[in-house]
Order: C-alpha cells, then sequence, then structure tokens
C-alpha cells in the first residue's frame, strides 16, 4: 500500500493491557494521520504528526497516545485498552497529487479488546 | 457532532444502473472534498477530489457534482459494474491550516448487482 506498512495486521488483547500500533511508511513523507474506522462513524482522526516529535490531536483522541521519534514510524498506544476501542485502525500519509495534498492509507490493523 | 453527513448507508443498484451517493457539509471553511473507495480487507484509497470553486468534475464513469450554495456534493458513477461494489466514503478538509486532516462522511456499501 503506497509503502505504508501497519503492524501487527490482527490483535487480541484483554481490557486493561497496554497496546501499540506501528505505521511505518518509506516514502519520507512529513504529515503522518492515525484514524480508526467504526460502523456508522466513517473514519474518525485520532492524532496526527507534522514532523518528527511534533504530534496534535484529532477528534478522538482520550485514551490513545503517539509517538514519532522518526520520519518513518508513528507509533499509536492504548495505555490501558478498553472494550469500546475495538476497531479497525488506519494509518495514512499525506503526499502531493496533481496539486492537492492526498492521503494515502494503509491496510489497517484489526483490534479486538475483550 | 458529524460535520459531514452521508447517505444512504447502503445502496444497491443494477449492472449498468446510476449510483448516487450525497454527502452533506456544515463548516464553510473545508476546501478540498474527496471521495474514497474502501474494499474489504483494504484501506481506504482516492477515487476522485473537487474544490468548491469548480461545480462538477468527472473521471472516467465517476463524476462528482459541487453545489456550494446548499453545502452538498455527491458521487454519481455511471454505468455501475459488480467491481464496483464497495464502501464510498466522502470527506472533506481546510487544508493546510488543519494539518490537511480530513473529516468523513459515515460511509455508503454499495453492491452492483450482476
Amino acid at each position: 500500500d503506497a509503502g505504508i506498512t501497519q503492524s501487527p495486521r490482527h490483535k487480541v488483547t484483554e481490557t486493561g493491557t497496554p497496546v501499540t500500533l506501528r505505521c511505518h511508511q518509506t516514502e519520507n513523507h512529513r504529515y503522518m494521520y492515525w484514524y480508526r474506522q467504526d460502523p456508522g462513524h466513517g473514519l474518525r482522526l485520532i492524532h496526527y504528526s507534522y514532523g518528527v516529535k511534533d504530534t496534535d490531536k484529532g477528534e478522538v483522541s482520550d485514551g490513545y497516545s503517539v509517538s514519532r521519534s522518526k520520519t518513518e514510524d508513528f507509533l499509536l498506544t492504548l495505555e490501558s485498552a478498553t472494550s469500546s476501542q475495538t476497531s479497525v485502525y488506519f494509518c495514512a500519509i499525506r503526499g502531493r497529487r496533481a496539486g492537492a495534498n492526498v492521503l494515502t492509507f494503509g491496510a489497517g490493523s484489526r483490534l479486538t479488546v475483550l | 457532532q458529524q460535520q459531514v453527513k452521508q447517505s444512504p448507508q447502503s445502496l444497491i443498484v443494477q449492472k449498468g444502473g446510476i449510483s448516487i451517493i450525497n454527502c452533506a457539509y456544515e463548516n464553510t471553511a473545508f476546501d478540498y472534498f474527496p471521495w474514497y473507495q474502501q474494499f474489504p480487507g483494504k484501506g481506504p484509497a482516492l477515487l476522485i477530489a473537487i474544490r468548491p470553486d469548480v461545480s462538477e468534475k468527472k473521471e472516467g464513469r465517476f463524476t462528482i457534482s459541487f453545489n456550494k450554495s446548499a453545502k452538498q456534493f455527491s458521487l454519481h458513477i455511471m454505468d455501475s459494474q459488480p467491481g464496483d461494489s464497495a464502501t464510498y466514503f466522502c470527506a472533506a478538509s481546510m487544508g493546510e491550516t488543519s494539518g490537511s486532516r480530513l473529516t468523513f462522511g459515515e460511509g455508503t456499501q454499495l453492491t452492483v448487482n450482476p
């Protein structure tokens, strides 16, 4: 998927455990994003990054933290997973196409919290 | 608060028919309106996009119609094919000042029957 790799692709965990999802890009893009996808809600932005160590909150950031220590990696951490965080998580990078900023998404990470 | 509302939730069309998906937005600061297509198990992929200074954009069988005064835009798929069966998301962003963050509609599951 256009130089974006998400890991793990699937994870089942228990309530209260910490979880880290990784997004790795090979295209040296400055902007990276984490979205979650839930039925009836579309995709909602959790956090995004505009450079190494530069991050900002999205619309559903509660219960999530992120880190970006190098350009190619953007980590999403659930400090203490809850059942409401069961979702499919998508990472995206921002590139340019036809003069516009375009988001390209990874294949997703499906997280189930029991 | 859903800033981009999408309808219908699901749509069934016969092969060769026209599929129409509608979106309405609230924030007049939005200046970029993409549509994404998502197949099962994959991340969303950019299909077509429009800026508010034009009323229509066509790429092959896909057309976006944009009505700035009504704050509405729609996706038309002409000569719909079974291969078009997917989930479609409209989205909107405010461009560079907002980090190109996309606000998505709820999604429409399109089924094209052969």
